[in-house]
């Protein structure tokens, strides 16, 4: 079974532009969760979304934000870079909700200039 | 809220000794647990995990019992390998409300031969 894939696994951008993600899960999981990862603050919860509704949601500012579709495949936008920004980005797939085991993706490492 | 104390890394190993890599954890619930691994450059995989008190998980020569009397979940291997680097996360999954993973801050192993 294909794991968990994430596009683009690199990406340089610079503040101000806006930037989209996107992950694809395992098949037959429904619930896609964002993290972002950064060496000062760790591993902090984005969002998650299951049946392409907003299930759960981190302390992030507006600018981010994400969608899901009825394939279950899903995307994060991040409008307005900034520096911050400069990240690792990991999705995560489990088959129903968060408490099961979630399956991550290699992630997609955003450079903001 | 719920959270998760890792100790502090880094650690630092010769190949073959003994590792205990300390978890405790709050939570208002009654959560799963889990041991998920990264390798440089890359996401999470899940290491091991367990449910439920005195459940012991283990994989490639790890192993963490839950414990809920001291709310710990440590992490253990009798003989490291040097393959063994990378970052090693604690985090917890409520099971109710489809709360989203909490991580520990992470401790990076390095094994030298």
């Amino acid at each position: 079974k294909a794991g968990v894939t994430q596009t683009p696994r690199y990406l340089i951008k610079t503040r101000g532009q806006q930037v989209t993600l996107s992950c694809s899960p395992i098949s037959g999981h429904r619930s896609v969760s964002w993290y972002q990862q950064t060496p000062g603050q760790g591993l902090q919860f984005l969002f998650e979304y299951f049946s392409e509704t907003q299930r759960n949601k981190g302390n992030f500012p507006g600018r981010f934000s994400g969608r899901q579709f009825s394939n279950s495949r899903s995307e994060m936008n991040v409008s307005t870079l900034e520096l911050g920004d400069s990240a690792l980005y990991l999705c995560a797939s489990s088959k129903v909700d968060s408490q099961e085991t979630q399956y991550f993706g290699p992630g997609t490492r955003l450079l903001v200039l | 809220g719920d959270s998760v104390t890792q100790m502090e890394g880094p650690v630092t190993l010769s190949e073959e000794a003994f590792l205990t890599i300390n978890c405790t954890y709050t939570a208002t619930g009654y959560p799963s647990l889990f041991w998920y691994v990264q390798y440089p450059g890359e996401g999470l995989q899940l290491l091991l995990k367990a449910t439920k008190a005195d459940d012991k998980g283990s994989n490639k020569g790890f192993e963490a019992t839950y414990r809920k009397e001291t709310t710990s979940f440590h992490l253990e291997k009798g003989s490291v390998q040097v393959s063994d680097s990378a970052v090693y996360f604690c985090a917890l999954a409520e099971l109710s409300g489809n709360t989203p993973l909490v991580f520990g801050k992470g401790t990076r192993l390095s094994v030298i031969a």
